[in-house]
């Protein structure tokens, strides 16, 4: 059982350039959760998804986008990096209807140079 | 709006003392849940400790017990004989159930030191 896995660990991207940041969990929870943490600093939700097909935006989409074709997957795709958006970011998921504890992935550090 | 508010960006405490970490909150939804997380300066995000809203009893957890006044919207952490280990980064989360699934929020983080 690997809980929630993300890949890359650490990716450098130049200004303009994209990428996706994989997220995987095998534990079939239903919802599942993309966060960034900025040094020092709290996780800010970035997206959300309840389910298999659905997503909806968190504090600080602009700049990203998900989709969630399967429970397991949940993909997230950085367009036209910018500075601002290096950051760490944290994968999770969680089983229930939203009250429960989170999974977390171990998060991949990007950097936009 | 949601907001976890964490005022203590660092504390110290002494080993195999106690220490309580505060933590409040703001929502107008009646069906929520409290977290609290740990990260350590590995990085990764451990789960430690979970309060309901309609939890009348505070949650205990080992070492960790959650100091929960629903009146005063605060859901405080406290740590009993604090170990070398528990130096970290802690965070007090908030879930939501119904309209407001999936919506979840964190605090700041309060990075804990315990001296030997």
């Amino acid at each position: 059982n690997a809980g929630v896995t993300q890949t890359p660990k650490f990716r450098i991207l130049k200004i303009g350039q994209s990428m996706t940041l994989q997220c995987t969990q095998d534990m079939n929870h239903n919802y599942m959760y993309w966060y960034r943490q900025d040094p020092g600093m709290g996780l800010k939700l970035i997206y959300y998804s309840v389910g298999a097909g659905i997503t909806d935006k968190g504090e600080v989409p602009n700049g990203y986008n998900v989709s969630r074709s399967t429970t397991e997957d949940f993909p997230l795709r950085l367009e036209l990096a910018a500075p601002s958006q290096t950051s760490v970011y944290f994968c999770a998921s969680s089983y229930g209807q939203g009250i429960s504890e989170q999974y977390f992935g171990p998060g991949t550090r990007l950097t936009v140079t | 709006a949601q907001k976890i508010t964490q005022t203590q960006p660092g504390m110290f405490v002494q080993e195999k003392e106690a220490v309580t970490l505060d933590c409040t909150y703001d929502t107008s939804d009646q069906s929520y849940g409290l977290f609290w997380y740990k990260q350590p300066s590995s990085g990764e995000m451990i789960f430690l400790i979970y309060q309901g809203s309609y939890d009348e009893q505070n949650a205990t957890e080992g070492r960790y017990s959650l100091n929960f006044q629903k009146a005063r919207k605060s859901a405080n952490l406290v740590i009993s004989a604090s170990q070398l280990g528990d130096s970290a980064m802690y965070f007090c989360a908030m879930s939501f159930a119904n309209t407001n699934a999936g919506k979840s929020t964190f605090g700041d983080g309060t990075t804990l030191t315990v001296k030997p």
